[in-house]
């Protein structure tokens, strides 16, 4: 069954860069874009851009430009999130979420299958 | 990147039916069928529940259904039940090439 393992908790300092992977199974990595969306305590989700794992070819949202960084290994099918320069407001679970295809349709504008979340906790 | 608005909470007792709206501008989801609908049960991932305005995916119940007018979106449950006790969030593509996420709404079976 198609599944998303992410990575394990991480404590960080202000100032410090965090990388989160995400690893895919059962199907085929490079068919389908990745999202990254992030979610603070109590807050609503955010999306933070997305990654074709074919090319590698990127997209972020406006906000965490310039400290957003996302690549892919397609050896071992892991898409990995990196943000830099964390300060307190960057503390949230991270998700990576598969984008979706309908082949009926051709509809793509969705995240049909979620990573359970890594928590990254941004702290002095 | 504006969030969509949804009300903060909804409730309805079991059998009843609930409706939570979604409101953006005709950037995003006055402009496209691209709106899609997550549940999340408190310390869980979200999970797709309508993608494309009313499509629904396999396995997720005909209780749940989604429609669009100009600028709102709308998620119906019919027939609540216990278990659809969530928080609730709608998504729209942007003429940015971006994807924006409503605030959120609580559902509460009484």
């Amino acid at each position: 069954q198609v599944q998303l393992v992410q990575s394990g908790a991480e404590v960080k300092k202000p100032g410090a860069s965090v990388k989160v992977s995400c690893k895919a199974s059962g199907y085929t990595f490079t068919s389908y874009y990745m999202h990254w969306v992030r979610q603070a305590p109590g807050q609503g989700l955010e999306w933070m851009g997305i990654i074709n794992p074919s090319g590698g070819s990127t997209s972020y949202a406006q906000k965490l430009q310039g400290r957003v960084t996302m690549t892919r290994d397609t050896s071992t099918s892991t898409v990995y999130m990196e943000l830099s320069s964390l300060r307190s407001e960057d503390t949230a679970v991270y998700y990576c979420a598969r984008r979706g295809y309908d082949i009926l349709t051709g509809y793509y504008y969705y995240m049909d299958v979620w990573g359970k979340g890594t928590t990254v906790t941004v702290s002095s | 990147q504006s969030a969509l608005t949804q009300p903060p909470s909804v409730s309805g007792s079991p059998g009843q039916s609930v409706t939570i709206s979604c409101t953006g501008t005709s950037s995003d989801v006055g402009s496209y069928n691209r709106v899609s609908w997550y549940q999340q049960p408190p310390g869980t991932a979200p999970k797709l529940m309508i993608y494309e305005v009313s499509n629904r995916p396999s396995g997720v119940p005909d209780r749940f259904s989604g429609s669009k007018s100009g600028n709102t979106a709308s998620l119906t449950i019919s027939g609540l039940q216990a278990e659809d006790e969530a928080d609730y969030y709608c998504s729209s593509y942007t003429s940015s090439s971006t994807f924006n996420f409503g605030t959120g709404t609580k559902v509460t079976v009484l």
